[in-house]
């Protein structure tokens, strides 16, 4: 069975300062998919990133970085700088190579305070 | 418009009410899904359709029934809703499971729905 967990339920930082949302998850397959997603006050979940299990490459876009390491199960994602405007809910998911079964994890809501 | 839309935004209704959530997606998808956002509570994965076929319902009551009539179109009717089903209803869409980032699914903005 596919799990996805994310311990911090709550976490505050005042803003400019860094932080890094954690992401555990366990699958028996080899191949698979995994995601973030932040989902701001509106409602609306917004895609972030997708890394494949093959490529374990930490990514960086702006100010949003990803530490995927295949060894402890766990695909973290670091905020430089926070801001206001990252304020939301993140979520941390895993697929199956093609889609199917997709999960979600419990989120963690980030508050960042002027 | 663009990417995924829900109408309507907010919905009440009572419990013996019926109404209905529509989505709709421009992004030449072919697979869309539901799903429950309740308070304090993970997402729940309530059906699945690819290709106009539903290929998964997840235990959901018969209260909630789906329907796909094309691709870029999905519709819950809603029917003797009780209270414990308020929450954020999501829609999301997504490619071909067999393309090339197919299982990426990108999300509308949900209809809050308030059962009375």
């Amino acid at each position: 069975a596919q799990k996805v967990t994310q311990a911090q339920t709550e976490i505050s930082v005042v803003e400019k300062e860094d932080v890094t949302l954690d992401c555990v998850y366990e699958t028996r397959d080899t191949t698979y998919y995994l995601f973030w997603y932040k989902q701001p006050p509106s409602g609306e979940l917004v895609f972030l990133i997708r890394r494949n299990s093959f490529d374990e490459q930490n990514e960086i876009s702006g100010r949003y970085s990803w530490n995927f390491q295949k060894s402890t199960s766990s695909f973290n994602f670091t905020i430089t700088a926070s801001q206001v405007v990252d304020s939301a809910v993140y979520f941390c998911a895993l697929s199956r190579f093609y889609g199917q079964n997709f999960v979600f994890g419990p989120g963690t809501r980030l508050s960042v305070l002027p | 418009e663009t990417g995924v839309t829900q109408t309507p935004r907010h919905l009440v209704m009572g419990m013996t009410n019926k109404k209905s959530l529509k989505c709709e997606q421009h992004l030449g998808h072919n697979a869309m899904y539901w799903y429950k956002q309740s308070a304090k509570k993970p997402l729940e994965l309530m059906f699945v359709y690819n290709f106009k076929e539903q290929t998964e319902n997840n235990s959901v009551p018969s209260r909630f029934s789906p329907e796909c009539p094309n691709s870029s179109h999905l519709f819950l009717h809603l029917h003797t809703l009780q209270p414990e089903d308020s929450a954020l209803y999501l829609c999301a869409s997504s490619q071909d499971w067999t393309a090339e980032g197919g299982e990426t699914q990108y999300f509308g903005p949900g209809t809050r729905l308030l059962v009375l």
